[in-house]
């Protein structure tokens, strides 16, 4: 089945405890992309990814990092997680650079930090 | 920067009536996607469109572009329980490959 998937789904952490957020897909996307989403500010971008070793960022890339070694990964980052991380977040790919082709959501990971 | 409002943010709805939701752009779109995402689940894909003054349809959904290619509509004839959900507009500029989203609008039914 065609599909991203994100793990873990759900996290509670505390302040400051470095953390990953694993993103595979196994459609042969090209491009990916991490989203955060908070009450009434949809979607906002973090980093996205337009092929291997290929990264950019997004609108809200403070705190985050990512890398892209292999075409199916992009794992997110967060070296020292803060309580406005707190978030819904999702990964995404999409088979070309996102302008032309719909994408493809993950499952979600709520994450909580205190 | 860039922006994409989207109004309502809440709409209520009886089972029945008609909901429609707006994207307006300050700079003109390449396209304009449009995604669903239902409660506790992620964004789907519904449409693209890409023509100016593109109208497409699926079945109770019609999705509109304007004639500038700055604003967007989804409209929903005749709602069902089925499409309770937040929906999302998501439109790209010519100059780069990133998607601006709208915050959404969210459908509720009324009991």
């Amino acid at each position: 089945e065609a599909q991203v998937t994100q793990n873990p789904r759900y996290l509670i952490t505390v302040t400051g405890k470095k953390l990953t957020v694993t993103c595979s897909q196994n459609m042969n996307h090209e491009y990916m992309s991490w989203y955060r989403q908070d009450p009434g500010l949809g979607l906002r971008q973090i980093y996205y990814s337009m092929n291997v070793e290929v990264t950019d960022k997004g609108d809200v890339p403070e705190g985050y990092k990512v890398s892209r070694k292999e075409k199916r990964n992009f794992p997110l980052i967060l070296e020292s997680p803060s309580p406005n991380q707190t978030s819904l977040y999702f990964c995404a790919s999409s088979p070309r650079t996102g302008r032309l082709y719909e994408q493809y959501f993950g499952p979600g990971t709520r994450l909580t930090v205190t | 920067g860039q922006q994409v409002m989207q109004i309502p943010q809440y709409q209520h709805v009886q089972e029945g009536e008609d909901f429609t939701t707006y994207c307006n752009s300050s700079t003109t779109l390449s396209n304009i996607q449009w995604y669903k995402q239902r409660p506790g689940g992620h964004p789907v894909f519904l449409i693209q469109l890409v023509k100016s003054g593109e109208v497409k349809k699926q079945k109770r959904l019609t999705f509109q572009f304007g004639e500038a290619k700055k604003n967007s509509s989804l409209h929903i004839t005749a709602t069902q329980t089925t499409d309770v959900g937040t929906y999302f507009c998501a439109g790209s500029m010519d100059s780069n490959y990133q998607l601006i989203w709208g915050a959404g609008t969210k459908l509720i039914i009324k009991p």
